[in-house]
């Protein structure tokens, strides 16, 4: 089946714009992670959803940085008024939760530059 | 002290030998441990997962585990010009967030690793 798909793949964004990034995860997967990888750098969490409802939203660096998943498959995360600092790849994960196996499967990412 | 460390590398071996990856966590919790391949410009890619100690073995790669000294490793066998790429040790633990409990990866700053001909 289809992995985890991204969209934009790239986005540029003068400093001040909105921008908003889609993540589809694996059909089925009731978690989905986002992360910003910066370069040179590992991913670093921003937060997570079970299904609908975003458990954990404490990776968010600013109350600029927003994210939802309204039906529990499909989610958006918003940045507005974009700053330099906020260049990065934005990583979408999603897992299929089971007692013993917790894997996270990635999606191709956005990148971002703020100019 | 960052939650997981990786040796920084770069790291060069020549076509044919063993690259060896290693990989510390300070929480003593963690459960699960995962190697994730990310080439350049690419998005990371799941290779191995590790549960319990000892050797995990799939084809060229072997996973170690030591939860008491806190410890893992990749091992790259007949390493390939094909396998130069950061190389991402995560690590699972428990977080708490509004009275649910959920898995939680932690990922170390990544190895790059570069086989040479």
């Amino acid at each position: 089946g289809a992995g985890v798909s991204q969209s934009p793949r790239y986005k540029v964004a003068k400093r001040g714009q909105d921008v908003a990034l889609r993540c589809d995860p694996i059909s089925g997967h009731v978690s989905l992670f986002w992360y910003q990888q910066a370069l040179g750098q590992g991913p670093e969490f921003l937060t997570y959803f079970q299904n609908e409802a975003q458990l954990d939203k404490s990776g968010l660096p600013s109350d600029r940085f927003f994210a939802e998943r309204p039906e529990g498959s499909v989610s958006t995360l918003k940045i507005q008024r974009t700053q330099q600092e906020d260049s990065a790849v934005y990583l979408c994960a999603s897992s299929s939760r089971t007692a013993t196996i917790y894997e996270q499967y990635f999606g191709p990412g956005t990148r971002l530059t703020v100019t | 002290q960052k939650e997981v460390e990786q040796n920084s590398g770069p790291l060069s071996v020549p076509e044919g030998a063993i690259a060896s990856l290693n990989c510390t966590y300070s929480d003593r919790g963690s459960q699960s441990f995962f190697w994730y391949r990310q080439y350049s410009g690419k998005s990371p890619e799941l290779i191995m997962s590790i549960y319990s100690n000892g050797d995990k073995e799939d084809g060229r790669f072997t996973a170690q585990l030591n939860k008491a000294s806190q410890y893992v490793s990749l091992l790259i066998r007949d390493s390939q010009p094909s396998d130069s790429a950061t190389y991402l040790c995560a690590v699972k633990g428990w977080a708490n967030a509004g009275g649910t409990s959920y898995g939680k990866l932690t990922f170390g700053q990544g190895t790059i690793l570069t086989v040479h001909p």
